[in-house]
C-alpha cells in the first residue's frame, strides 16, 4: 500500500522568510514521482514542483525547492522569501501505477 | 483556454437521497479524475475515465459511481448519501491518461453537504 504523511497540520512563517514543510511517503514501487500542489483559499488546486524518483538532483522552481531524501522516503519542499500569495493547503503527492495518493495537508498562513 | 468546471458548486442533500455531480474538462483533455477531499483524510482518489472507459478506480464503495461522455465531460454520483459523504468534491483534467508527464490541472470543486 501507498502511503502519504503530512506531519505539520498548520504552519505560519512571516513574510521574507523560509519555510519548510514536511512530507514523508511509504511505497513498494521502484517507479514513482512526488508532487507538490498548493490551494489557496477557495481557489483551485495547482501544481508547485514535481520530482523524478529517479533523478537525485533535487527539482527547482523559483523559490520553491524539494530536498528529496530517497533511502529515507523523505520529500520536504522549501519556500523561500515567502509571500503573502503563498497562504495556502499545500498538499504532497505520490503517482504510482498510474494513481496519485495525497497526504493530509499543511495550511501554510504567510505572516506580514 | 477555460480552466476545468464543476457544477454545481454547492449542494445540499440529506441522508438517503442521490446527487450527481458534473465536471467539464479543459478543451481537448481526455481524461478526468475524481478526488474526495475531506480534512481529516485529505484528498483520496475515487476514480479515472479516459476516453469514456474507467481507468482506475479507489477505495471506495459501490455508491460511487461515475461516467465519462464522448465530449470528454464526466458526472460521478453518488447513490443513498450518508452524513460522511460530506465533502468537497474535486475533479482533474489531463490531456492524456494520468501519468508523471500529463499535468492535472484542478477543478474548483463541488461542496456536497449531507444532513
Amino acid at each position: 500500500a501507498q502511503t502519504v504523511t503530512q506531519s505539520q497540520p498548520e504552519m505560519s512563517v512571516q513574510e521574507a522568510e523560509t519555510v519548510t514543510l514536511s512530507c514523508t511517503y511509504d511505497t513498494s514501487e521502484n517507479n514513482y514521482y512526488l508532487f507538490w500542489y498548493k490551494q489557496p483559499p477557495s481557489r483551485q488546486m495547482i501544481l508547485v514542483i514535481r520530482q523524478e524518483a529517479y533523478k537525485q538532483q533535487n527539482a527547482t522552481e523559483n523559490r520553491f525547492s524539494v530536498n528529496f531524501q530517497k533511502a529515507a522516503k523523505s520529500f520536504s519542499l522549501k519556500i523561500s522569501d515567502s509571500q503573502l500569495g503563498d497562504t495556502a493547503m499545500y498538499f504532497c503527492a505520490l503517482l504510482t501505477g498510474n494513481q496519485f495518493y495525497f497526504g493530509t495537508g499543511t495550511s501554510l498562513t504567510v505572516i506580514p | 483556454k477555460a480552466g476545468v468546471t464543476q457544477t454545481p458548486r454547492y449542494l445540499i442533500k440529506t441522508r438517503g437521497q442521490q446527487v450527481t455531480l458534473s465536471c467539464s474538462p479543459i478543451s481537448g483533455h481526455r481524461s478526468v479524475s475524481w478526488y474526495q477531499q475531506t480534512p481529516g483524510q485529505g484528498l483520496q482518489f475515487l476514480f479515472e475515465y479516459f476516453s469514456e472507459t474507467q481507468r482506475n478506480k479507489g477505495n471506495f464503495p459501490g455508491r460511487f459511481s461515475g461516467r465519462q461522455f464522448s465530449n470528454s465531460r464526466s458526472e460521478m454520483n453518488v447513490s443513498t448519501l450518508e452524513l460522511g459523504d460530506s465533502a468537497l468534491y474535486l475533479c482533474a483534467s489531463s490531456r492524456e491518461q494520468v501519468s508523471s508527464y500529463n499535468e492535472q490541472f484542478f477543478g474548483p470543486g463541488t461542496r456536497l453537504t449531507v444532513l
